[in-house]
This record gives C-alpha cells, structure tokens and sequence, in this order.
C-alpha cells in the first residue's frame, strides 16, 4: 500500500512565523500535491509537483510556497504565517508520468493553527 | 470549466437504512470518477473508481456506476453502519491534459445513527 507520511498531526504557530509543513510518500511517485481543507469549502489545491524541482501553483497558492528537492518529500512553506492560514493542510502523491487517470493517496493531515 | 456537485449534508440515517448520495458532474471528453471517504480525524481514503461509461466500481458494499448520459456517479449502500459515519467526496480526473490533478466536491457528511 502507499504511504503517505505528514510530519506532524498538530502544530501551533505564532503569526509571522516561517512554518514547514513535510509530506513524504514511499512508492515513487511523480505528483505530489498540497491541500487545504476548511469547513464548507471542501479541498482546495494550494501546490502541486510533478517532478523533482518543479511546481505549478494551484487555485490558492498566495501566501505559501514548495520545494521538492527529492522525488519522496514535498515540503510546504508558510512564509509569514497569518491567522488565516489556520486550517487542515493534506498532502497527497499519485503515479503521474505516462499513466492516466490515476487516484491520489492522501496523508492523514496536518491540523495547524496560528495564534 | 470541469466540475462536480455533489448533495449538500448532512445525511442522517439510522443503522441498516439504505444510503445515496448524489453527485454530478460537467466535463469535456471521458474523466474519470472517483469517491473517497474521510473518517474523522484522518486523511482521505480511496473508496472506488470508475475510469469509462457504464463502468461500476464497487468496494466494502459500496457502490457507483459511471452514467454517461446523466453525468452522474451516485455512490449507494443497501445497510449502513455506525462505522460508515464520515465525510464523501466525489471527483473526477480531467479527461484530457493529465496533470495527475483532481477536481473535488464540496464533500457530504453521512451520520448513522444505530
């Protein structure tokens, strides 16, 4: 099965601080993808990847950003964190490359706050 | 541009009750569709997928079939549990410019009651 690893379940950060958010799948997957999850607006695409050192933004990409230096690790970057950013942040991976349609395979989440 | 609805929650029933939750779809071409199910306090999990018209996908008695002519993948079970309370997301996978992205719905929140 695909693992999907988030590096933390909870975190609380201060407003203005740099926040780190790691993802790290095991099964060699192309595409990797940031989300974040608030009540009454479903999942929304912050970043995705679909090679190492490549990123293309999604539909709410301002105020983050990502590095992938390693095909397994997708790295999310709050710049200067805000209390708007308070939210469930899930990351996912899929095979990507030649093969069509396939699904994502979701961590279990990351539920930050920002104080 | 692609996109799915889905029924607005939440859905209540009681234990053993039969369970439907609509979605629909808009798209060019063929997506592929898809349902996943978020337990409370977890990530999403792949419930079943259909990739062509009039495909049903099936898993843990749950099951949607892929109508074409309705663009519609309702996900249906014959006896919900206490334990399928959770939150359903229907999408699809854009049929052409495979990004690997997904499109997904607002989500609908079942609640079983035994």
């Amino acid at each position: 099965d695909v693992k999907v690893t988030q590096s933390s379940r909870y975190l609380v950060k201060r407003t203005g601080e740099k926040v780190f958010l790691e993802c790290v799948q095991d099964m060699d997957h192309e595409n990797m993808f940031w989300y974040r999850q608030d009540p009454g607006l479903g999942l929304r695409l912050i970043y995705f990847s679909y090679d190492v050192k490549m990123k293309e933004k999604g539909d709410i990409p301002e105020g983050y950003s990502v590095s992938r230096e390693k095909k397994e690790r997708f790295s999310l970057i709050l710049e200067s964190a805000s209390t708007n950013q308070t939210s469930m942040y899930l990351c996912a991976s899929s095979l990507g490359g030649a093969a069509p349609n396939q699904p994502q395979h979701f961590g279990d989440g990351t539920r930050l706050s920002i104080l | 541009g692609d996109s799915v609805t889905q029924m607005e929650g939440p859905v209540t029933l009681s234990e053993e009750a039969f369970l439907t939750i609509n979605c629909t779809y808009t798209a060019t071409g063929y997506p592929s569709l898809f349902w996943y199910v978020q337990y409370p306090g977890e990530g999403l999990q792949l419930l079943l997928k259909a990739t062509k018209a009039d495909d049903k996908g099936s898993n843990k008695g749950f099951e949607a079939t892929y109508r074409k002519e309705t663009t519609s993948f309702h996900l249906e079970k014959g006896s919900v549990q206490v334990s399928d309370s959770a939150v359903y997301f229907c999408a699809l996978s854009p049929f052409s410019g495979n990004t690997g992205k997904l499109i997904f719905g607002q989500g609908t929140t079942l609640q079983v009651k035994p």
